[in-house]
């Protein structure tokens, strides 16, 4: 079965202070792994799709990466604005267009 | 912008009623999704469609029911509504590469 699992749950960082959340997959045969961001009360938004072992992506103050087994999403320097959930979904080869989600991190950030 | 809205976005209905939520994408995407979205238990895949006419089920699906008769519409039927499917409702398309997109969501309440 497969399995998406994200850490923390829950991280609050203050202003500047840089950190990373974790996506670790089980899964068999990951055809793209994706990154989204979530405000309260509104639908994930699109930030990133890693395919291969080694990519990696950026936007603004954020940084995706991705080994064979987990994928880092890197906050350098957040800002308050960048409080949400963030959340990582796999897509795999035996599940055709569906994707398994992690949990999500809450990240919140104090000025 | 992925052109998706969902309808109502916010809805309280009672036990033992039927209830209908409908996504209308503006994109000609093939592959249309329903996710409910729970706290501890993240986004599952309810049914989803890939093409007019042509459905399935997902994760969490017992007690919904899906028709897609054109491709822009998808509507997700609760026969009976419980209280178990009070939740938020995530309608969501895929792209080509795979990432897919999602609608601001309904807020669904069974009283």
């Amino acid at each position: 079965e497969d399995q998406v699992t994200q850490s923390p749950e829950a991280l609050r960082l203050q202003e500047g202070e840089s950190s990373s959340l974790n996506c670790s997959y089980t899964v068999s045969g990951l055809r793209g792994l994706f990154w989204y961001r979530q405000d309260p009360g509104k639908g994930p938004e699109f930030l990133f799709t890693l395919y291969s072992a080694g990519e990696e992506k950026e936007k603004e103050r954020l940084k995706a990466t991705l080994t064979k087994k987990e994928s880092f999403l890197h906050i350098t320097a957040p800002k308050p604005e960048d409080s949400a959930t963030y959340l990582c979904a796999a897509a795999t080869l035996n599940a055709g267009n569906m994707l398994t989600f992690g949990g999500g991190t809450r990240l919140m950030v104090k000025p | 912008d992925a052109g998706i809205t969902q309808s109502p976005r916010h809805k309280v209905t009672e036990t033992g009623t039927p209830v209908t939520l409908r996504c209308h994408q503006t994109e000609n995407h093939r592959y249309m999704y329903w996710y409910r979205q729970d706290p501890g238990h993240g986004l599952r895949l309810i049914h989803y469609s890939y093409g007019v006419k042509d459905t399935d089920k997902g994760e969490v699906s017992d007690g919904y029911s899906v028709s897609r008769s054109k491709t822009e519409d998808f509507l997700l039927t609760l026969e009976s509504a419980t209280s178990s499917q009070t939740s938020v409702y995530f309608c969501a398309i895929t792209r080509d590469r795979g990432e897919a997109f999602f609608g601001q969501g309904t807020r669904l309440t069974v009283v």
